[in-house]
């Protein structure tokens, strides 16, 4: 079975500056996809970022980076230029790639970032 | 916004009562699944709905059972409620057969068991 560990409870950061959410996880496959999503007060949970395992490269977006480590089973989110609307639940999760039609996200258990002014 | 409306966004009950949640997902979304995030935990997987029949499920008892519509709107079913099923309920949608593998989420409904 997969299981996805996030280490980090709370974390906070200072406006503008660089932090890193870590996330860890376990699995058998080959073929999988990792995300990290963003839950803020509002309860809706907001895809920040995805990495597919095939890919050596890491995936961007904007402000966001991952480090994927796929031997180490490792894959961290940093966030640059932090701020107060990153605020949020940050979850990293996991979906088999060759699960048919049924794709579920094991979830790990978040990290709750405070972005200060 | 993802053009996933759930409803209702917040919801009380009694231990024993029924309840149902509604799940509206984004258009030219045909698949549908359904989570439970306690607080404090990360969401865990009930079960997903795909065409009208449910194609997978979670570690999750029979008293939770689900509809998909033509529309394919959802709905998600709890008979017998117990005290641990308070927490949020939420939907996502995605198209099946896409290759990004993008779930779009609700706001979810907060359910509190008394």
């Amino acid at each position: 079975a997969q299981t996805v560990t996030q280490s980090q409870p709370e974390m906070s950061v200072q406006e503008a500056e660089t932090v890193t959410l870590s996330c860890t996880y376990d699995t058998s496959e080959n073929n999988y996809y990792l995300f990290w999503y963003k839950q803020p007060p509002s309860r809706q949970m907001i895809l920040v970022i995805r990495q597919e395992a095939y890919k050596q490269q890491n995936a961007t977006e904007n402000r966001f980076s991952v480090n994927f480590q796929k031997a180490a089973k490792s894959f961290s989110l940093k966030i640059s230029d932090s701020q107060l609307g990153d605020t949020a639940m940050y979850f990293c999760a996991f979906m088999k790639s060759n699960a048919g039609n049924n794709r579920k996200l094991i979830w790990g258990l978040g990290t709750s970032l405070a972005v200060n002014p | 916004e993802t053009g996933v409306t759930q409803s209702p966004t917040h919801l009380i009950k009694t231990r024993g009562q029924q309840v149902t949640l509604r799940c509206s997902s984004q258009s030219g979304h045909n698949t549908v699944s359904w989570y439970q995030q306690a607080l404090g935990q990360g969401p865990q997987f009930i079960f997903q709905y795909y065409r009208e029949e449910e194609n997978g499920r979670g570690n999750f008892p029979p008293r939770f059972s689900g509809l998909q519509f033509p529309n394919y709107s959802s709905e998600l079913n709890v008979n017998a409620l117990e005290l641990d099923d308070s927490a949020l309920y939420l939907c996502a949608s995605r198209r099946s057969g896409s290759t990004n593998e993008k779930l779009f989420f609700g706001s979810g409904t907060q359910l509190s068991v008394l």
